[in-house]
């Protein structure tokens, strides 16, 4: 069975600075991987996909996420944080099989102060 | 128009209410969900169905019901509600992961279910 683990709840940024979200999986085959943003009364949007062409992912409005193997990581990483990042973030996996349902994290939620 | 939809976004009901949320889709997708959504609970799958005569359990499926009526709907029924099925409800919809396709799940706008 695959599980996601977010570390942190609440990840607290001033307006410029680096955000870093954490996620890390646990998979018996080789996933696929995911970052979904919920903003505010709405619903969830994908934000990027490790899908194994390449272990750095670029994604929506700047962010980007590594697959790192040896970790069983795959962190979100955005150089330089808006306000209008501020929202929920979750982690998801897929394990690679035909009769896998994506699992996710508890979800993070970034707060970005001016 | 969205590609998926739910009716209604916000319903508030008294306990021991029949609720259905509806959920249609336009991608002609296969695979249907339905997730709760709890504050620092996550998303948590309730139940899912890989084609029309194919449904199965997620992980928390005690006190709901669904019903596949066509490829493109799936309906989400709780026969007596109860103030811990207050939540917040999402449909998506994906195709089977594979080689080109990575199940990437496309969600609806939700819906927001108060139990009195």
């Amino acid at each position: 069975a695959q599980s996601v683990t977010q570390l942190g709840s609440h990840v607290s940024v001033s307006e410029g600075a680096l955000v870093l979200l954490r996620c890390n999986y646990s998979s018996s085959v080789p996933p696929y991987l995911f970052w979904y943003v919920q903003y505010p009364n709405q619903g969830l949007q994908l934000l990027l996909k490790y899908t194994s062409a390449a272990t750095l992912v670029k994604g929506i409005n700047g962010f980007e996420a590594e697959f790192k193997k040896s970790e069983t990581s795959f962190h979100l990483t955005k150089p330089s944080a808006h306000m209008s990042d501020a929202a929920e973030y979750f982690c998801a996996v897929n394990p690679n099989s035909g009769y896998s349902t994506l699992t996710f994290g508890k979800g993070t939620m970034l707060l970005v102060s001016p | 128009d969205a590609d998926v939809t739910q009716t209604p976004r916000n319903r508030i009901t008294k306990t021991g209410k029949r609720i259905m949320l509806e959920c249609s889709q336009t991608k002609g997708h296969d695979r249907m969900y339905w997730y709760r959504q709890d504050p620092g609970l996550g998303l948590r799958l309730i139940y899912y169905s890989f084609d029309v005569k194919d449904i199965n359990k997620g992980e928390i499926s005690d006190g709901y019901s669904v019903s596949r009526q066509a490829q493109a709907k799936f309906s989400l029924s709780l026969e007596s509600a109860i103030p811990n099925q207050t939540a917040l409800y999402f449909c998506a919809t994906s195709e089977a992961p594979g080689t080109v396709n990575t199940g990437e799940l496309f969600f609806g706008e939700g819906s927001r279910l108060t139990v009195l």
